[in-house]
């Protein structure tokens, strides 16, 4: 059965702190992604990884960075939280090149910046 | 880009089929047409995918007309069990960026006992 793993459901941190979420998927997808999801607005696309050291900006990656290091996992990290990234951060992967691949989903971190 | 629309919500009452539909006016010829399922503290999950005319599977129908502008997903005989958002996607498979993975706010479907 496919998977993918983040390392928090629930994290709660102060301004200014650097965060980092962990994803984790074991079904040797090439493609990474990271989305916040807020009421009223959707899902949004943060960052996009397509290989090992790749990566591409979504929509909304101004305050976000991300690494991968390696195949499996794709991390997101707030370089200095701020209370406007409070959001439910969700992680995906699909497999091959192709980037509209069907998508599969992780569970989400809901993050709270106080 | 193709912008979708969708109703921001719906109600039904189980047993009944539900039609929810996308509108999606500035679709490209590569485009495809995608629809995600998402319940309350889950991520979403892959339900059907079209290019034109009709598309089934086990869990819904992606009808499409002819001018491709619209889409709908129909769900047979829905259950309580089928209250989720429901998101439609519009891309091209082709496409190596990643900039149309737009899924909006999609439609909370409500299904009533």
């Amino acid at each position: 059965d496919v998977k993918v793993t983040q390392s928090s459901r629930y994290l709660v941190k102060r301004t200014g702190e650097k965060v980092f979420l962990e994803c984790v998927q074991d079904m040797d997808h090439e493609n990474m992604f990271w989305y916040r999801q807020d009421p009223g607005l959707g899902l949004r696309l943060i960052y996009f990884s397509y290989d090992v050291k790749m990566k591409e900006k979504g929509d909304i990656p101004e305050g976000y960075s991300v690494s991968r290091e390696k195949k499996e996992r794709f991390s997101l990290i707030l370089e200095s939280a701020s209370t406007n990234q409070t959001s439910m951060y969700l992680c995906a992967s699909s497999p091959g090149t192709l980037v509209y691949n069907e998508q599969f989903f992780g569970p989400g971190t809901r993050l709270t910046v106080l | 880009l193709a912008k979708t629309t969708q109703p921001i919500s719906m109600d039904s009452y189980e047993g009944q089929e539900v039609n929810i539909t996308c509108s999606h006016n500035n679709i490209a010829t590569n485009d495809y047409i995608t629809w995600y399922q998402q319940f309350p503290s889950q991520g979403p999950r892959f339900i059907i995918q079209g290019y034109k005319t009709k598309v089934t599977n086990e869990v819904a129908s992606l009808f499409i007309p002819a001018d491709r502008k619209s889409s709908t997903l129909s769900l047979p005989r829905v259950s309580l069990s089928d209250t989720a958002v429901y998101y439609c996607l519009v891309g091209d498979p082709s496409s190596g960026s990643a900039r149309q993975l737009t899924f909006g706010s999609g439609t909370q479907l409500t299904v009533l006992p």
